[in-house]
């Protein structure tokens, strides 16, 4: 099966710009997460769907960082206006039941200039 | 809150050389925990689990042993490769919250 896929690899833009990243979960999972690692440091949740319900979203930064799970399949994650300190590498897992291990895509890594 | 500590990197071994990473964790109740790797230029893999007290998880010749009285999660490996080149995330999972380590670079010299 397809594991967890997300666009672009890599994306570099300058402050105040917006980027979108998509994340596409292994086909049938409702469980959809985003976390980043910022800096080298630990890897941090960020909010979870079940289907296309934000179940928690209480690891959001602020209110730059908005996610949709329209039609609880694919996911983006946009940051409008980017800034410098969203620089990092954004991961997305999903998993078929809350419990199941979690499956990683390959992250997006976010430079912000 | 529940939270994940582990040893910092970068770690510099040579081929054959024993590994330890050491974790340990703060969390009420009974998580579960879990070891992933990256390998570079890929995304995080799942390498092993315990999901209880004294369990040991084990993959690829890596073991780490869930201890309770002590909060850890210690992964070893006996002789480690070149290819075992990657970072490593402790992680635990309580009530699907999960929680990452701020991760351990291993480095494996030929």
């Amino acid at each position: 099966e397809a594991g967890v896929t997300q666009f672009p690899s890599h994306s570099v833009i300058e402050k105040g710009q917006t980027v979108t990243l998509r994340c596409d979960p292994i086909s049938g999972h409702d469980n959809l997460y985003w976390y980043r690692r910022v800096m080298g440091k630990e890897i941090k949740f960020l909010l979870h769907f079940v289907k296309e319900s934000k179940q928690d979203e209480s690891g959001m930064p602020n209110n730059r960082f908005l996610a949709e799970r329209t039609g609880g399949t694919y996911s983006t994650l946009k940051v409008q206006p980017a800034e410098l300190e969203d620089s990092g590498v954004y991961f997305c897992a999903s998993s078929q039941d809350r419990g199941s291990p979690q499956h990683f895509g390959d992250g997006t890594r976010l430079s912000i200039l | 809150g529940d939270s994940v500590t582990q040893m910092e990197g970068p770690v510099t071994l040579s081929e054959e050389a024993f590994l330890t990473i050491n974790c340990t964790y703060t969390a009420t109740g009974y998580p579960s925990l879990f070891w992933y790797v990256q390998y570079p230029g890929e995304g995080l893999q799942l390498l092993l689990k315990a999901t209880k007290a004294d369990d040991k998880g084990s993959n690829k010749g890596f073991e780490a042993t869930y201890r309770k009285e002590t909060t850890s999660f210690h992964l070893e490996k006996g002789s480690v490769q070149v290819s075992d080149s990657a970072v490593y995330f402790c992680a635990l999972s309580h009530n699907n919250d999960m929680r990452f380590g701020a991760g351990t670079r291993l480095t494996v010299k030929p």
